[in-house]
């Protein structure tokens, strides 16, 4: 089945522990992004990979780092998390490089509580 | 400020009754997609509309952009309850690389 797939649905961290959110696609994708959703916020993109070893930062890139070694997995890494990136994240990938254009494949989300 | 503004953000209806969500913009967009996204999972991609003016129809589901490409709606003819969810309208920004989203419609449809 073709999915994007997310690791760990679910996760409680305490400020400061580094985590890493895998995100693996099976559909040879080139383009892969993240987001995080908070209520009244909407969607807002946090970094996105036109290709393997090619990221730029999106609208909230701040505490988070990515990296695009291999063409289906892009973990999304917080080296230092604080309660503020408290929310659901999301992963998503687009066959082409211009992925805004062709639309997304969300996986199910990650929810991420930092105490 | 939101690029798309979504209108209503919240809307209640009667099983059978139709509604439609707007999405509007000031800026021109070279296409606008719509996501559906229920409790505990990620957007699924409805449709994409490319050509101003065009409309799409998916079973009780009519999709509209604009004829400016500047704006769009989502009507749904005898809304059923598994018609219930987040309703997202996106479109790509001037380069293509990134996708802004609205801040979404909920839509709960009663039974």
């Amino acid at each position: 089945e073709a999915q994007v797939t997310q690791n760990p649905r679910y996760l409680i961290t305490v400020t400061g522990k580094k985590l890493t959110v895998t995100c693996s696609q099976n559909m040879n994708h080139e383009y892969m992004s993240w987001y995080r959703q908070d209520p009244g916020l909407g969607l807002r993109q946090i970094y996105y990979s036109m290709n393997v070893e090619v990221t730029d930062k999106g609208d909230v890139p701040e505490g988070y780092k990515v990296s695009r070694k291999e063409k289906r997995n892009f973990p999304l890494i917080l080296e230092s998390p604080s309660p503020n990136q408290t929310s659901l994240y999301f992963c998503a990938s687009s066959p082409r490089p211009e992925g805004a254009v062709y639309g997304y494949t969300f996986g199910s989300g990650t929810r991420l509580t930092v105490v | 400020t939101q690029l798309l503004e979504q209108s209503p953000q919240f809307l209640s209806i009667q099983e059978g009754e139709n509604l439609t969500v707007y999405c509007n913009s000031s800026s021109v967009f070279s296409s606008l997609q719509w996501y559906r996204q229920e409790p505990g999972e990620g957007p699924v991609l409805l449709v994409t509309v490319v050509t101003g003016g065009e409309v799409k129809k998916l079973k009780r589901l009519t999709f509209q952009f604009g004829d400016a490409r500047k704006d769009s709606s989502l009507h749904i003819t005898a809304a059923q309850p598994g018609d219930t969810g987040l309703y997202l309208c996106a479109g790509p920004t001037s380069h293509d690389y990134k996708l802004s989203f609205g801040a979404g419609t909920t839509v709960t449809v009663r039974a």
